[in-house]
């Protein structure tokens, strides 16, 4: 059965410093999609990044950066040089390509940047 | 067309009471999803649509919860004689899925969600 872990309940930081949020998935499938979310307090899920299980190349956007490892069924999610709007609850999420394309959402990690 | 609607964006009711919920997906998107979400937890898949068919129900779906897609476009959830336990987030979501390969990708986009209270 499909599987998503997120073993960091809560971190805080202070503002500017680098935070890596942890993200561990349990799948059969060979193909399947990555994802990480963003829930601010508003409530809303905002979409940050997808991967493909074919495509381990790491990604960079701005100061959010991925780390995809297949052999640790790793997908880690690092902010470079943190801000207190990066303040949230993060989600890694997983969806395996199947008739069904549900998404199985970890409990997610909730990230304090102090200023 | 701007995203996925859901209406209400709160609701509180007392137990015991019916509440029904709306979600208008992005024209034209053919699968539909109900996720909850508690607090502390992240969104747990609920049920889905395939145009207007459900094609699965989570167990975490009780008898008390019913949902539809009459027509295929917007879907509605009730929940029938509320209990505390139902509060939470309920979200919805839809996603266009063209072809089912293996190789394809079918981005879900999701609602603002309607948070239900239970008093």
């Amino acid at each position: 059965a499909q599987k998503v872990t997120q073993a960091q309940t809560e971190i805080s930081v202070v503002e500017k410093e680098d935070v890596t949020l942890d993200c561990v998935y349990e799948t059969r499938d060979t193909t399947y999609y990555l994802f990480w979310y963003k829930q601010p307090p508003s409530g809303e899920l905002v979409f940050l990044i997808r991967r493909n299980s074919f495509d381990e190349q790491n990604e960079i956007s701005g100061r959010y950066s991925w780390n995809f490892q297949k052999s640790t069924s790793s997908f880690n999610f690092t902010i470079t040089a943190s801000q207190v709007v990066d303040s949230a609850v993060y989600f890694c999420a997983l969806q395996e390509v199947d008739r069904d394309d549900k998404i199985i959402f970890g409990k997610g990690t909730r990230l304090h940047i102090l200023p | 067309d701007t995203g996925v609607s859901q209406n209400p964006r709160h609701k509180i009711t007392k137990r015991g009471q019916n509440v029904t919920f709306r979600c208008d997906p992005i024209s034209e998107h053919n699968r539909l999803y109900w996720y909850r979400q508690t607090l502390g937890q992240g969104p747990e898949f609920l049920t889905y649509f395939q145009n207007e068919a459900q094609l699965e129900k989570s167990r975490l779906l009780s008898d008390r919860f019913s949902a539809e897609r009459p027509k295929g476009s917007f879907s509605t959830l009730e929940i029938q004689r509320t209990e505390q336990g139902d509060s939470a987030m309920y979200l919805c979501a839809s996603s266009l899925t063209i072809i089912s390969r293996r190789d394809s990708y079918n981005e879900a986009f999701f609602g603002q969600g309607t948070r239900l209270t239970v008093v």
